[in-house]
């Protein structure tokens, strides 16, 4: 059965820093792995896709890497900003299914 | 805005009422999802429709019963709930055998069980 980690489950930091979030996962047979943003009350934001046959994938200060064969993910959050806090969500949809299993999340604060 | 909307986006029941919890999407998707999300747990998948099809039951139990009319809506029945049944509810929708794409996913609904 497939298990996603976050860890750690909060982090506080001051305005400025580049992040590493991380995310583990235990079957390597997926499709793809996806970042998700929620912020207080709402729904989910998909940040970044990464298909189980790439390595990276950027969208402007964020970049998310892919080690499937370690079940390893890392999304790079650079020059952090107050409006970057949120629940970070990392997510795979395993192999032959269409199920997205998600990690329990990551809150950031990020203060001024 | 995703393009998912959900209704009502909060929600107060008893444990013997019946409510109807909604899901539209006009993203021209032909794959919608119901998931759970409860404090202190990942977020849970419960259904899956494709084509106004049931390809997907995550062993829910059945006092909670979708009904997918289209491939726009996506309702979820509620009938005699528990209180460990209070949980945001979101919605989502994808284009139909893209696993290669991401869900949209909406607000929520965020149900409280008395």
């Amino acid at each position: 059965k497939q298990e996603v980690t976050q860890i750690p489950a909060a982090l506080s930091v001051p305005e400025g820093e580049n992040l590493v979030l991380n995310c583990s996962f235990t079957d390597s047979a997926i499709y793809n792995l996806q970042w998700f943003r929620q912020d207080p009350g709402k729904g989910l934001t998909s940040l970044l896709l990464i298909q189980s046959s790439q390595r990276e994938q950027t969208s402007g200060r964020l970049n998310a890497s892919l080690d499937k064969s370690s079940g390893r993910s890392t999304l790079y959050i650079a020059a952090s900003q107050p409006g970057d806090s949120a629940t970070y969500l990392c997510a795979v949809v395993q192999g032959g299914s269409e199920k997205l299993v998600f990690g329990k999340g990551m809150k950031l604060t990020v203060n001024p | 805005e995703t393009g998912v909307t959900q209704t009502p986006r909060h929600l107060v029941m008893g444990m013997t009422n019946k409510k109807s919890l909604k899901c539209e999407q006009h993203l021209g998707h032909n794959a919608m999802y119901w998931y759970k999300q409860s404090a202190k747990k990942p977020l849970e998948l419960m259904f899956v429709y494709n084509f106004k099809e049931q390809t997907e039951n995550n062993s829910v139990p059945s006092r909670f019963s979708p009904e997918c009319p289209n491939s726009s809506h996506l309702f979820l029945h509620l009938h005699t709930l528990q209180p460990e049944d209070s949980a945001l509810y979101l919605c989502a929708s994808r284009p139909a055998g893209g696993l290669t794409d991401t869900q949209y996913f909406g607000p929520g609904t965020r149900l409280t069980v008395l």
